[in-house]
């Protein structure tokens, strides 16, 4: 059973592009968060998607950020216009019902150059 | 707001000796927590958990410690190793939120 799996691992970004990022779950898992992680510090929750529903948005900033999770296909993040500031590494966990443990994938680190 | 928080960014134990990783938390009423483990260039990777009901529990070399009274808990690792060497996070899992995670506490294990 794969875990869950990111892709890119690694994405290089000018200022102004977008960037996709995806994350398929678990075998069997339908609720998907993505988190963020700065450099030597925590993990800030941003969204919580259920297939074709968005559950819980909160940690997501209103501009340029969105997250869809289809029925069919994986997870997607993105991001418009980028800028410096969202460098980073975006983490996507899954679990096979809301709000229970959650299994990590290895992440998205993001650098806008 | 409610928070999870750890008392140490770092710790530097010697190979071989236990390692004591603390964490606060504020919201008395959070009732499920959840110990990760973050190696460099990965993921979080689960390690222990355990709920109020419970004032300690036991895994491979892993033992979690909840005091409730203090809103504490603690993840204990015996005989540290090398591949011990991580960042630690302790999570909030309790209710209908997400998990809420600590800033962490990076482990430095001294052959």
């Amino acid at each position: 059973n794969a875990g869950v799996m990111q892709n890119p691992r690694h994405l290089v970004r000018r200022r102004g592009q977008e960037a996709r990022l995806r994350c398929s779950p678990m075998k069997g898992h339908s609720h998907v968060y993505w988190y963020r992680q700065l450099p030597e510090e925590g993990l800030k929750f941003m969204v919580y998607l259920q297939k074709e529903n968005i559950i819980d948005e909160s940690g997501m900033p209103k501009e340029r950020f969105s997250a869809e999770f289809p029925k069919e296909g994986p997870s997607i993040l993105r991001i418009q216009q980028v800028v410096r500031g969202d460098s980073a590494a975006y983490f996507c966990a899954s679990s096979p019902i809301g709000y229970a443990e959650a299994f990590f994938g290895q992440g998205t680190r993001l650098t806008v150059v | 707001g409610e928070s999870v928080g750890l008392h140490l960014p770092t710790l530097s134990v010697q190979e071989g000796d236990n390692s004591i990783i603390n964490c606060a938390y504020s919201n008395s009423a959070s009732d499920y927590f959840i110990w990760y483990k973050q190696e460099s260039g990965k993921g979080p990777q689960f390690i222990i958990d355990i709920r109020s009901n419970m004032d300690k529990r036991q895994g491979q070399r892993v033992t979690v410690l909840l005091n409730k009274t203090v809103k504490h808990l603690s993840l204990q690792i015996a005989a540290t190793q090398p591949g011990d060497s991580a960042v630690y996070f302790c999570a909030d899992a309790s209710g209908n939120t997400p998990l809420v995670f600590g800033k962490g506490t990076r482990l430095s294990v001294i052959a």
